[in-house]
């Protein structure tokens, strides 16, 4: 597709499951990041990947948040035994050559954690 | 923290007013970037605009106008004309040239949600 898609759309998850979410970015992209959208609030920033080195992940809020994105292309966000307070919306966006080039956003993926 | 400051929580017009939207940001940094992003119900940011820190020309794009004020650190945008479709929450947001310009993650205001009314 033309744009950045992120699947799944929604995920419900048990307390203490582990999740892993999905984003493709926009062909050719080099910059990816992943940002915490809570219900009322602004994103914030996780982690940021210039092509498959993750160069920043000083905005993950705990170890059981991990990046990766293997081969450049499609990252995986991961939040291991999660918890009711990681219930946020988690939007991914790309970039196509330095970070601050414009970022096209995904759709998001909305985790409630019950 | 550097912040980005979006005064107004909640605007209501009726379509056909002119609305605008204020922005305020804080940086130590003499290189940056300004955004506007809409997020209309759906959830999807779009993107409206991107302004480099040494460009102050207000920009206008049909309905749409933006006024770079650096002496203030204000970047506010006004939506001539409102219309219904324009209801959405509208996010100011910065990022940083850090490292000779390879990062630039944004930090985004706490968006000012719009409603235009018929």
């Amino acid at each position: 597709g033309a744009g950045v898609s992120q699947s799944p759309r929604y995920k419900v998850a048990k307390r203490g499951q582990d999740v892993a979410l999905r984003c493709d970015p926009i062909s050719g992209h080099v910059s990816l990041f992943w940002y915490q959208q809570a219900l009322g609030q602004g994103p914030e920033f996780l982690t940021y990947f210039q092509n498959e080195a993750q160069l920043d992940k000083s905005g993950l809020p705990s170890d059981r948040f991990f990046a990766e994105r293997p081969e450049g292309s499609v990252s995986t966000l991961k939040i291991q035994r999660t918890q009711q307070e990681d219930s946020a919306v988690y939007l991914c966006a790309s970039s196509s050559g330095q970070g601050t080039d414009t970022q096209y956003f995904g759709p998001g993926t909305r985790l409630t954690v019950l | 923290a550097q912040k980005v400051t979006q005064a107004q929580t909640e605007i209501s017009v009726v379509e056909k007013e002119d609305v605008t939207l204020d922005c305020v940001y804080e940086t130590r940094d003499t290189t940056y970037y300004l955004f506007w992003y809409k997020q209309p119900p759906s959830g999807e940011l779009v993107f409206l605009i991107r302004r480099n820190s040494f460009d102050e020309q207000n920009e206008i794009s049909g309905r749409y106008s933006w006024n770079f004020q650096k002496s203030t650190s204000s970047f506010n945008f006004t939506i001539t004309a409102s219309q219904v479709v324009d209801s959405a929450v509208y996010f100011c947001a910065r990022s940083e040239a850090n490292d000779g310009g390879s990062q630039g993650n944004l930090i985004f205001g706490k968006g000012t949600k719009l409603s235009v009314k018929p």
